[in-house]
């Protein structure tokens, strides 16, 4: 059974800083492309960031640029998203997504974790 | 950035019929669209891919159609675990963009 478990979330001051792991099993992860999604609260979806398999290859949007950092250890079939810089508005649930093929260019996403939730506050 | 918007925002359904929802691109998409459902509390789920083909273990009553700009997913002889919001997404320029959703309400 596929499963994707994301960890790493949690309350933090603004201008802190977090990683979030997410831990595949039921899959290797080096076949796929993967990325991050987070949904604030009441609000519909945001894609951040994406990864090719290798980890050549990242995307970013533009609201994250510079503070976010998405990696992967194929090794231990764990994507990360080390985020800087938080600011209030990345108060959202972030999942981890699956991609269908190993690019992230026009690819779909088949698979989402759970979610785990970062909220950033004073 | 591509802009995705959906119509209606809220859907009300009786059991058995039939929903229709919309979604339309600010510039085409070719056949890089996909469905996703998220009942409450739960992570958002593939339903379609690549306009019209439906993901591993969809129920054959969920299709989409469209191409370019315009899109439509249809639910046939709709279920009370239907209730959900349902939200599109294009896949052809990053940045990826969701529309804001449809709620699907069963009557």
């Amino acid at each position: 059974e596929v499963q994707l478990l994301e960890s790493g979330g949690g309350l933090v001051q603004p201008g802190g800083s977090l990683r979030l792991s997410c831990a595949a099993s039921g899959l290797t992860l080096s076949s796929y492309a993967m990325g991050w999604v987070r949904q604030a609260p009441g609000k519909g979806p945001e894609w951040v960031s994406v990864i090719s398999s290798n980890g050549g290859n990242t995307y970013y949007t533009d609201s994250v640029k510079g503070r976010f950092t998405i990696s992967r250890d194929n090794s231990k079939n764990t994507l990360y998203l080390q985020m800087n810089s938080l600011r209030a508005q990345d108060t959202a649930v972030y999942y981890c997504a699956k991609g269908r093929s190993t690019s992230p260019s026009k690819n779909y996403f088949d698979f989402w974790g759970q979610g785990t939730l970062v909220t950033v506050s004073s | 950035e591509i802009v995705m918007t959906q119509s209606p925002a809220t859907l009300s359904v009786s059991p058995g019929e039939r929903a229709t929802l919309s979604c339309r691109a600010s510039q085409s998409v070719s056949s890089n669209l996909a469905w996703f459902q998220q009942r409450p509390g739960q992570a958002p789920r593939l339903l379609i891919y690549g306009v019209s083909t439906r993901a591993t273990g969809v129920p054959a009553r969920f299709s989409g159609s469209g191409s370019g700009t315009e899109f439509t997913l249809t639910i046939s002889s709709l279920q009370s675990e239907d209730a959900a919001v349902y939200y599109c997404q294009q896949y052809n320029t990053w940045p990826y963009t969701f529309g804001q959703g449809t709620k699907l309400e069963i009557k």
